[in-house]
């Protein structure tokens, strides 16, 4: 168990729609790092914040957008959902402010199912 | 443009044997590069980090090295079990991003 929650496991949705993962990082940890892994694409990098800031950014999506709460939570926002957003969406939390990435700790995952 | 190279062939291997994977990188200067294993379904989990100024580390039956001249990294997993099989993920970030950006991986199989 690497202390880091994602919610919910499984989703499964219609084109078109919005959805909203969660994810709670381990106890300390200020890092919050967003990644999804599909088949053809491996794990790739979406979003991270650091203490409530933003930090850096990979190729996420217009359609995409993230935040982190001031208790340290995150949460994803998948909107005008396409056939081709269905993947595992990993959360990933650590202890280094960003700019000195140590190991991350990876969550579970949520598995999107877009319909 | 970044790249990171992990072999996209799965690597098998007979129990006992040593299994060493590869990752190659291009126009990136990364001040660290991880390794992390990943089982089918799961999250990824760490294994080894190693500095841009580190030749070699080691950690029970892994070892990993990092030659930034060559801009690769092999990963060494000696006398190898079938619960060794899995997906290795090679990672890499840079002293000045947040970013840490993982390769394809590599699948390794262990045949008892």
């Amino acid at each position: 168990d690497s202390g880091v929650t994602q919610t919910p496991k499984h989703l499964i949705t219609a084109t078109g729609q919005r959805v909203t993962l969660r994810c709670s990082p381990r106890s300390g940890d200020l890092s919050v790092y967003w990644y999804q892994q599909s088949l053809d694409q491996g794990l790739q990098f979406l979003i991270q914040y650091y203490n409530g800031e933003e930090r850096a950014k990979g190729n996420i999506l217009e359609r995409f957008s993230a935040q982190q709460f001031p208790d340290l939570h995150s949460e994803l926002n998948l909107s005008s959902l396409e056939l081709g957003d269905s993947a595992l969406y990993f959360c990933a939390s650590s202890t280094t402010p960003g700019g000195k990435t140590g190991e991350l700790f990876f969550g579970e995952g949520s598995r999107l199912t877009v319909l | 443009s970044q790249k990171i190279e992990q072999n996209s062939e799965a690597l098998n291997i007979q129990e006992g044997k040593t299994a060493t994977l590869t990752c190659n990188y291009t126009n990136y200067s990364p001040a660290y590069l991880q390794w992390y294993r990943q089982d089918p379904g799961r999250g990824p989990v760490f294994l080894l980090l190693i500095r841009e100024n580190e030749k070699e580390k080691r950690k029970e039956r892994l070892k990993v090295t990092f030659d930034t001249t060559l801009k690769q990294s092999l990963f060494h997993i000696t006398a190898s079990q079938p619960a060794d099989s899995a997906t290795y993920l090679c990672a890499l970030s840079s002293s000045n991003t947040g970013k840490l950006i993982f390769g394809q991986g590599t699948t390794l199989q262990v045949k008892p």
